[in-house]
């Protein structure tokens, strides 16, 4: 299967600080790229689809400002959480999407190993 | 209305039961479904597709429901590598890259 990679896979930082996530389609070109963020025992929640060389397109109630986005190659999509604060520490996971040929059905997604992020 | 819904669980189930999941969707118009599986603390791990007559990979079987916006998937034979939350994923009508989540069905298997 195609390979996703997160960097880094762990991070603790203080509140007030930024922290910069990479996602990496390493053997496949992903022109959309996806961030979400789970917490314990939930559901995945959606925060934005990112498209190479425009901008990111953000699911209601997340902040862009906040949670920055650039998908600058078809193979790297960062997500940077400014101004962090305790009630962001969640896992945040990345995905690309590849598709079989024209077929509009056989759209999945991979996913990035994620990354735990802790506020203090 | 959630747009995917699962029963959370858990099911427990002793090792070579049979065990099955349903997921309900709202929008009618959802043309991808997919079942993820994921470990405690790691990604989810893409498990098969759904196709609209049906489909079986070795011991697991899914199935949809399009008039009644469900879909399922059948366990036989359980492994106790088989524990593991699995996701219900629907696309949106509105974008095909854009996949809506259930909340997953908790399984663990015993010996």
């Amino acid at each position: 299967g195609a390979v996703v990679s997160q960097h880094p896979s762990r991070v603790i930082c203080k509140s007030g600080t930024s922290v910069k996530i990479e996602c990496r389609s390493l053997d496949f070109q992903a022109t959309t790229m996806f961030w979400y963020r789970q917490f314990p025992k939930k559901s995945l929640m959606l925060m934005a689809t990112s498209n190479e060389g425009s901008k990111a397109t953000y699911e209601q109630g997340v902040e862009k400002d906040k949670f920055l986005i650039n998908h600058a190659s078809l193979t790297l999509s960062t997500l940077t959480v400014t101004s962090a604060h305790p009630e962001d520490s969640s896992f945040y996971i990345c995905s690309a999407s590849r598709t079989s040929g024209m077929s509009r059905l056989s759209y999945e997604q991979y996913f990035g190993p994620g990354t735990r992020l802790t506020v203090t | 209305r959630k747009e995917v819904e699962q029963d959370p669980g858990p099911f427990n189930v002793p090792e070579g039961a049979t065990v099955a999941f349903n997921c309900t969707y709202s929008n009618s118009a959802s043309q991808s479904f997919f079942w993820y599986r994921q470990d405690c603390r790691k990604e989810p791990k893409l498990l098969m597709s759904v196709y609209s007559s049906g489909n079986e990979d070795g011991r697991f079987t899914a199935q949809l429901n399009r008039a009644s916006q469900y879909i399922s998937l059948l366990i036989r034979d359980s492994k106790l590598s088989d524990s593991a939350t699995y996701l219900c994923v629907v696309n949106s009508s509105y974008n095909n890259n854009d996949m809506r989540f259930g909340a997953g069905t908790r399984l663990t298997v015993k010996p």
